[in-house]
């Protein structure tokens, strides 16, 4: 299958700064990106839905100001995690479509573990 | 209630033995269910797809959807250690280009050795 990379899997940051994660659809063209974030033993909550060349379209309740998405290639999205928190500590992961009809071919990336001090 | 609904676990069963998980949803406008699984620290891998109701076999997973009673399981046979892992049950009501997923909790599985 296609394969999503993101970076970095695991990052640590001192609370009020901001970080950027990475995800890359490495053999594919992705029109259309997903950030999830899941909590320990919760499922995967879709945040935002990222189209190449526009603005991400956030889930309720998801802070737009605070998680900045940008979707500036077809091989490109990033989410940055702005002024993070504790609270923010949790495992953001991404998928992409790999153009395809077919509903289930969504590839995930190995997820960004972000852990705010 | 939950969209989705999926029991925790943890479960735990002895390696060979058949492995049964399930999921239950409210939203009657759902139509394609998937099966993930998400070992410790990783995102998760597509293992199964199905649309509406029926089965669906590939190796030594079953899918079985039943629409009428809103329930999906996803059935393993001669399970190896290499199984444990976390098992996601996910589904959408939409059809090409909605990739809205709703995901259960998930399982988590140990086959033992």
């Amino acid at each position: 299958g296609a394969v999503v990379s993101q970076h970095p899997s695991w990052v640590i940051c001192k609370s009020g700064t901001s970080v950027k994660i990475e995800c890359r659809s490495l053999d594919f063209q992705a029109t259309t990106m997903f950030w999830y974030r899941q909590f320990p033993k919760q499922s995967l909550m879709l945040m935002a839905t990222s189209n190449e060349g526009s603005k991400a379209t956030y889930e309720q309740g998801v802070e737009k100001d605070k998680f900045l998405i940008n979707h500036a290639s077809l091989t490109l999205s990033t989410l940055t995690v702005t002024s993070a928190h504790p609270e923010d500590s949790s495992f953001y992961i991404c998928s992409a479509s790999g153009g395809t009809t077919n509903t289930g071919e969504l590839f995930f990336g190995e997820g960004s573990r972000l852990t705010v001090l | 209630q939950k969209e989705v609904e999926q029991d925790p676990g943890p479960l735990s069963v002895p390696e060979g033995a058949i492995v049964s998980l399930n999921c239950t949803y409210s939203n009657s406008a759902f139509q394609y269910f998937m099966w993930y699984r998400q070992y410790s620290r990783k995102g998760p891998e597509l293992l199964m797809y199905t649309y509406s109701s029926g089965n669906k076999e590939d190796g030594r997973f079953t899918a079985q959807v039943d629409k009428s009673s809103k329930y999906i399981s996803l059935f393993i046979r001669d399970s190896q250690p290499s199984d444990s892992a976390t098992y996601l049950c996910a589904m959408t009501a939409s059809g090409a280009g909605s990739y809205q997923l709703t995901f259960g909790k998930g399982t988590k599985l140990s086959v033992i050795p």
